[in-house]
């Protein structure tokens, strides 16, 4: 699996966008970007994965260099429920390897 | 359409002593997947469980085990507790081994 980095806190403004950074410059050819995110006590929360394109859903947008050596995650219009540590992994989906992500808070 | 569900939600054990955790997988997934994750760290991988087989293990002792059963659900097993054995314990399910798991809400072990 790729060794991702993030940093380990950031913070944004509720209603801003919020543009969360991981560097995974190990990542292999067939290896997807996955990401999670984890509120205080709770399981961890699918947000989004790619490969090479850039993806969006309804939770938020995933952009995927073209080296694909990094990526970011954006979540269009923060609130403070989007409070939480989130999580980059590069791999296989066989077996997610967690960091200690970044956590991110929305202040009002 | 529930989603993954664990039980139970919290458990008290001591030292030497075993425990069995157990996972619903989501409606419709056949595959489930046990993280341990200790305070302040991010999940790690024990196993994945596919067609009532193990498929994938990390990197954990023998005293982590499981099963899987024919309606998909699994069980956790940890025998002879240790201190550091404390954790929440997470399941993951999906609907094939290479596709997208989704958590439920876990399962916290303290051993005293």
């Amino acid at each position: 699996d790729a060794k991702t980095t993030q940093p380990p806190s950031m913070d944004c403004a509720e209603g801003r966008a919020a543009n969360l950074p991981c560097n995974h410059s190990t990542i292999s050819g067939n290896e997807y970007v996955y990401w999670y995110r984890q509120i205080h006590s709770q399981g961890p929360q699918y947000i989004i994965h790619g490969l090479k394109n850039n993806e969006t859903n309804e939770m938020a947008s995933l952009i995927i260099t073209e080296d694909r050596k990094s990526s970011t995650l954006i979540l269009p219009h923060a609130t403070l429920r989007d409070t939480a540590v989130y999580y980059c992994i590069g791999g296989s989906n066989y077996k997610l390897t967690f960091g200690k992500g970044t956590l991110l808070t929305v202040n009002p | 359409d529930a989603g993954v569900t664990q039980s139970p939600t919290h458990l008290i054990k001591t030292r030497g002593q075993q425990v069995t955790l157990r996972c619903s997988p989501k409606s419709g997934h056949d595959t489930v997947s046990w993280y341990q994750q200790a305070l302040g760290q991010g999940p790690q991988f024990i196993f994945q469980y596919y067609e009532e087989e193990e498929r994938q293990r990390g990197n954990f002792p023998d005293r982590f085990s499981g099963h899987q059963f024919p309606n998909y659900s699994s069980e956790l097993n940890v025998n002879a507790l240790l201190l550091g054995d404390s954790a929440l314990y997470l399941c993951a399910s999906s609907f094939a081994p290479q596709e997208t798991q989704y958590f439920g809400p876990g399962t916290r072990l303290l051993v005293l």
